[in-house]
Order: C-alpha cells, then sequence, then structure tokens
C-alpha cells in the first residue's frame, strides 16, 4: 500500500515559468514532509520542508504548500530554471516514528531553455 | 556541511558472493539508514540504526544484514547476494532534535550482480 504518491511520473516546463509537482499521502499520522531534488548520479540532497501545523513555507524559488484536509502538499518553484532539472521526491515522517521517512517513486522536471 | 561517504560508487559482483557496501558520516549523527532505490519504485527503506549496536528493519529487509560497531559508520550487507539485488544503494544520516527529521545521503552505490 503506497501512502506517499506522485502520481505525476514526469513535467516538463520552459525555463521563467512555474513547475508545480504534487504530492498525495493516505496516512492521518503523518505530520511532517519534505521534498528532495535527486540529480543522476548523485544522492538526493533536502530541499524544503513543512510541519503539518503550518500550511505553507517558503524559501527563496522554492514554496511548499500543504493541504490537510485534502491530504495533498506541492512544491512550486518559481522561476524555473535549467538547472532545476531533476528527480523530486516527496517524503512523509509519521507522528513518533521519529526516524523512518516514507517516499514517493519521484517526478522527473525537465525545465527546457 | 554533512558529509555521507559511500565506500564504492560502482560495484560488480556475482550472484552468492557475500556483499559489503560501507558508509560513514562525518557529522556525528545518531541516525543512519540504507535504502534501496529502483526505477519506478522510488526509495525504500531497507534498515536503519538510532545508535550504535542498534539496529530495526524497514520495509524490505529481506536478503539483508547490517552492522554499525561505531557511531559513524553503517554497513549494509548482503549474506548472498542474488540478480533481484541489482540497485543502486543510498546512505541517509540525521542528526538529533528537530534535526532528525532531516536526512542527508551519500552519493550512492550501484550494485550489479551478476
Amino acid at each position: 500500500d503506497q501512502q506517499v504518491k506522485q502520481n505525476s511520473p514526469s513535467l516538463s516546463v520552459q525555463e521563467g515559468r512555474i513547475s508545480i509537482l504534487n504530492c498525495d499521502y493516505t496516512n492521518s499520522m503523518f505530520d511532517y514532509f519534505l521534498w528532495y531534488k535527486k540529480y543522476p548520479a548523485e544522492g538526493p540532497t533536502f530541499l524544503i520542508s513543512i510541519s503539518s501545523i503550518k500550511d505553507k513555507n517558503e524559501d527563496g524559488r522554492f514554496t511548499v504548500f500543504l493541504n490537510k484536509s485534502a491530504k495533498h502538499l506541492s512544491l512550486h518553484i518559481v522561476p524555473s530554471q535549467p538547472g532545476d532539472s531533476a528527480v523530486y521526491f516527496c517524503a512523509a515522517r509519521e507522528s513518533g516514528s521519529n526516524y523512518k521517512l516514507t517516499f514517493g517513486k519521484g517526478t522527473l522536471l525537465t525545465v527546457n531553455p | 556541511d554533512v558529509k555521507v561517504t559511500q565506500s564504492s560508487r560502482y560495484l560488480v559482483k556475482r550472484t552468492g558472493e557475500k556483499v559489503f557496501l560501507e558508509c560513514v558520516q562525518d557529522m556525528d549523527h545518531e541516525n543512519m539508514f540504507w535504502y534501496r532505490q529502483d526505477p519506478g519504485l522510488g526509495l525504500r527503506l531497507i534498515y536503519f540504526s538510532y545508535d550504535v549496536k542498534m539496529k530495526e528493519k524497514g520495509d524490505i529487509p529481506e536478503g539483508y544484514s547490517v552492522s554499525r560497531e561505531k557511531k559513524e559508520r553503517f554497513s549494509l550487507i548482503l549474506e548472498s547476494a542474488s540478480t533481484n539485488q541489482t540497485s543502486m544503494y543510498l546512505c541517509a544520516s540525521s542528526g538529533p532534535g528537530e534535526a532528525k527529521n532531516i536526512q542527508y545521503f551519500g552519493a550512492g552505490t550501484r550494485l550489479s550482480v551478476l
């Protein structure tokens, strides 16, 4: 049973436009969410996170939105740059688990010049 | 910066061999993790450790074991490698308190079992 779902395997956008990556979850015990970016032949790198007590967190060009009632979060990248082309993973932590993250399958973002 | 180092970027092994994947972190992190990444399946947790000599099974522990004799080092062991263990293996670590939520990853080891 997949608890964190990224339903779009890939997304293509033009440079300078907004990229929106989506993530849905089913476990109501998740209380902390993260986005990671992964380039080929490299490990994932932490991008941005949000606690369930918030509905938005912003860091430069990256904003994460959380809609708890819909069990949905999204990552907005504005403006998109060719260097943003990578696989993006959504991850979630279950309340009380302390250590374990559950990852989605990832979305490949391609930003075209 | 946190540095997580995996000893090999690429490994080729034969079916039935015993395989050791090594991971070292330099930030005195309590928690360390082993994942495998496969196309279309994302990252799946194999084992994790929250202290020296402590370990817990993740989602897919079958066919694997781990060792954590020192805080900075976490080893993944394939007792008898099989072709279905061909994958990208990723090690990660996280710190105490609120920092435990953020895991830092190594560059990965791509293992091929022939």
